[in-house]
């Protein structure tokens, strides 16, 4: 069973402060990774995505792979209040199957 | 551009009911994905298509459960007889071949609640 986990939280940081989500995945195989975020009520909607070991940086968010570890994270700075929300980290193994493979979500809180 | 669309938004029925769910998926996308998500289970894939072909329904959960796609703007999700247990948010998504990454797009959802 190919698996992707992540923990549920919620993990509550203070504004301004920099929020770490991680997430581990089974399949070493596995060759794009990608992070979405959810908000209540509505659908996930693609943050970053991230193929190669390493970091990469978009504005205030960077994706971190780690292929070795089976560990993607993201890091969000200077958190804001509107990033109180679900991240839902996916994987793709890449073995011609498009499917992604969800896990359950981290909560993130973000207190003001 | 218009995103993936899906209707209807709210579906309350009840247990022994017909559902169908629809979805567009964005124009020039070839793959169209059925997705579920619920507290217990979190996002389960179902089905998805390519070129209007299903490749890989190992999620449909039983027999109650088919989907279809008929031409490259149009899919839809059927559940007959539908049960409580089948409450939950149904997403669709789509994506592209021809683009560098897999990222899929996801439609706003299909809140269905079985009674």
């Amino acid at each position: 069973q190919k698996e992707v986990e992540q923990n549920s939280g919620p993990l509550s940081v203070p504004e301004g402060a920099i929020a770490s989500l991680n997430c581990t995945y089974s399949d070493r195989g596995s060759q794009s990774f990608f992070w979405y975020r959810q908000y209540s009520g509505k659908s996930p909607e693609l943050i970053m995505f991230i193929y190669s070991n390493g970091d990469k940086e978009d504005g205030r968010f960077t994706a971190q792979l780690n292929k070795a570890s089976q560990y993607v994270s993201l890091l969000i700075r200077d958190s804001q209040p509107s990033d109180s929300a679900t991240y839902l980290c996916a994987v793709n193994e890449n073995t011609g199957r498009r499917a992604l493979t969800f896990g359950s979500g981290t909560r993130l809180q973000v207190q003001p | 551009d218009a995103g993936v669309i899906q209707s209807p938004r709210h579906e309350v029925t009840e247990m022994g009911q017909e559902v169908t769910l629809r979805c567009k998926p964005i124009s020039g996308h070839d793959y169209l994905f059925w997705y579920r998500q619920t507290m217990m289970r979190g996002l389960e894939l179902l089905i998805y298509f390519n070129n209007n072909v299903p490749i890989d329904d190992s999620g449909m959960p039983e027999d109650r459960f088919s989907a279809k796609m008929p031409n490259a703007s149009f899919s839809t999700l059927k559940i007959q007889p539908s049960e409580p247990r089948d409450s939950a948010v149904y997403f669709c998504a789509s994506s592209s071949s021809g683009s560098s990454t897999d990222t899929q797009y996801f439609g706003p959802g299909t809140r269905l609640t079985v009674l």
